[in-house]
């Protein structure tokens, strides 16, 4: 069992609103990944934190932020949600700015985020 | 624009019986690939990667740069084989990942 945890579990929002997601990564590991993954998809990449400071970005608009403290967790912010962001939110920590590279990336069990 | 496409949905077969599960990736540069996979109710982890050249659970990939391709193979399915399989790609010095829509491996008893 991973030290990568995420909360909530289980999040339901309302279109237009704003919702924050949170991470806590493995011990010893610096950098943290985010990825969104819609139903009866793949994992798609979003952004990375690597040293508090943003490593590597996905395609997707602003409204997608981040952050990083210098504990190494971190939480991702949408702003403005829409409907198609409903998702699985799934981060991952891995060491030294890799992303699923030469250290094994571990990740959490995931937030379901629902905009109705 | 990089791309991973992991043509079958669903994948089943007999118990014994040989598995490969298709991957096939878009670069222009040097990728890095892996395979994760997600057992029922448990988290995405690594099941191999390409640079190390390892089997793992019986498992093996080979990355053919010539056919762009990077498939999971595994001569003999078990059963606690069952479950989702997703191929990824790494390029601009770790910057980028992409994975695949996955598929589905279902072992029959």
């Amino acid at each position: 069992e991973t030290g990568v945890t995420q909360s909530p579990t289980h999040l339901i929002k309302t279109r237009g609103q704003q919702v924050t997601l949170r991470c806590s990564s493995q011990s010893g590991h610096n950098t943290v990944s985010w990825y969104q993954q819609a139903l009866g998809q793949g994992p798609q990449f979003i952004f990375q934190y690597y040293r508090e400071e943003e490593n590597g970005r996905g395609n997707f608009p602003p409204r997608f932020s981040g952050l990083q403290f210098p504990n190494y967790s971190s939480e991702l912010n949408v702003n403005a949600l829409e409907l198609d962001d409903s998702a699985l939110y799934l981060c991952a920590s891995s060491f030294d700015g890799t992303i699923l590279g030469d250290t094994e990336a571990f990740f959490g069990q995931g937030t379901r985020l629902t905009v109705v | 624009a990089q791309r991973v496409t992991q043509p079958e949905k669903l994948l089943s077969v007999f118990k014994g019986a040989p598995v490969e599960l298709k991957c096939n990736y878009s670069y222009s540069g040097s990728p890095e690939l892996f395979w994760y996979v997600q057992y029922s109710r448990q988290r995405l982890q690594l099941l191999l990667r390409h640079i190390s050249r390892e089997s793992i659970k019986g498992f093996t990939a080979d990355l053919n740069k010539g056919e762009t391709s990077f498939h999971l193979k595994k001569p003999f399915a078990q059963e606690e084989d069952s479950a989702m399989y997703y191929c990824a790609l790494i390029s601009g010095g770790y910057q980028k990942v992409t994975f695949g829509t996955g598929t589905k491996l279902q072992v029959i008893p």
